[in-house]
């Protein structure tokens, strides 16, 4: 768990404002991905990538945009599309073959 | 679609007492599942997996059981203790087939009752 590093850890976006979270693994994990979590809510994917320079839609992928240049790298961009962004995000990884996921300590968003 | 059902959403039990937490998935490929707790604002945390060639496993006060027939697996938390309260996700993962989606349970918030 401790291989994966998320920032900021609170941010607060402006109306019409363009956000990026960060998210940095040091674990050598092929896949990565992006979880939603409002509020006494569940995980909800947005997007995830295999490999870099790929990258696939999860299930509430609108409003958000992804890169995938480093594969220890997986920035996510909360754009103005995005008109509910505040929540939770969670950032993930794991090997290959389907192996456990682990989480960076979380993203709080919040829009003023 | 694949999806896995969890059941109860919340469970409240007396300190001492066990909980068992239920999750029944659609995907019939799925061979990894996972469980984590998740703390009030915190990241979820792994606590026990099991794969689909094992059907118990156990690690201290906690076991997974899993029935690959009846596409159910189960989280079971004996002598129950305060810090054990929590919102707890189960997990399914299929096989490497062009996707990595792990799908999620809704999740049980558990409180332990001293």
């Amino acid at each position: 768990d401790g291989g994966i590093t998320q920032s900021p850890k609170y941010l607060f976006r402006k109306e019409g404002q363009n956000v990026t979270l960060s998210c940095e693994q040091n674990l050598n994990h092929d896949a990565m991905y992006w979880y939603r979590q409002d509020p006494g809510q569940g995980l909800r994917l947005i997007y995830y990538s295999q490999i870099v320079n790929d990258f696939q839609k999860g299930d509430i992928a609108e409003g958000y945009s992804v890169s995938r240049e480093k594969k220890e790298s997986f920035p996510l961009t909360v754009t103005s599309a995005q008109k509910n962004p505040t929540a939770f995000y969670l950032c993930a990884s794991s090997g290959f073959s389907g192996n456990t996921i682990y989480f960076g300590e979380g993203s709080w968003l919040t829009v003023v | 679609g694949e999806n896995v059902e969890q059941h109860p959403s919340t469970l409240s039990v007396q300190e001492g007492d066990s909980a068992v937490i239920k999750c029944t998935y659609s995907d019939s490929a799925s061979n990894y599942f996972p469980w984590y707790k998740q703390e009030l604002g915190k990241r979820p945390q792994l606590i026990i997996d099991i794969r689909s060639n094992v059907g118990e496993k156990k690690d201290q006060r906690i076991a997974v059981t899993l029935n690959k027939t009846a596409k159910h697996f189960s989280l079971h938390i004996t002598e129950t203790q305060p810090e054990d309260s929590a919102v707890y996700f189960c997990a399914a993962s299929s096989p490497p087939s062009g996707t990595y989606k792990y799908i999620f349970g809704t999740g049980t918030r558990l409180k332990v009752l001293a």
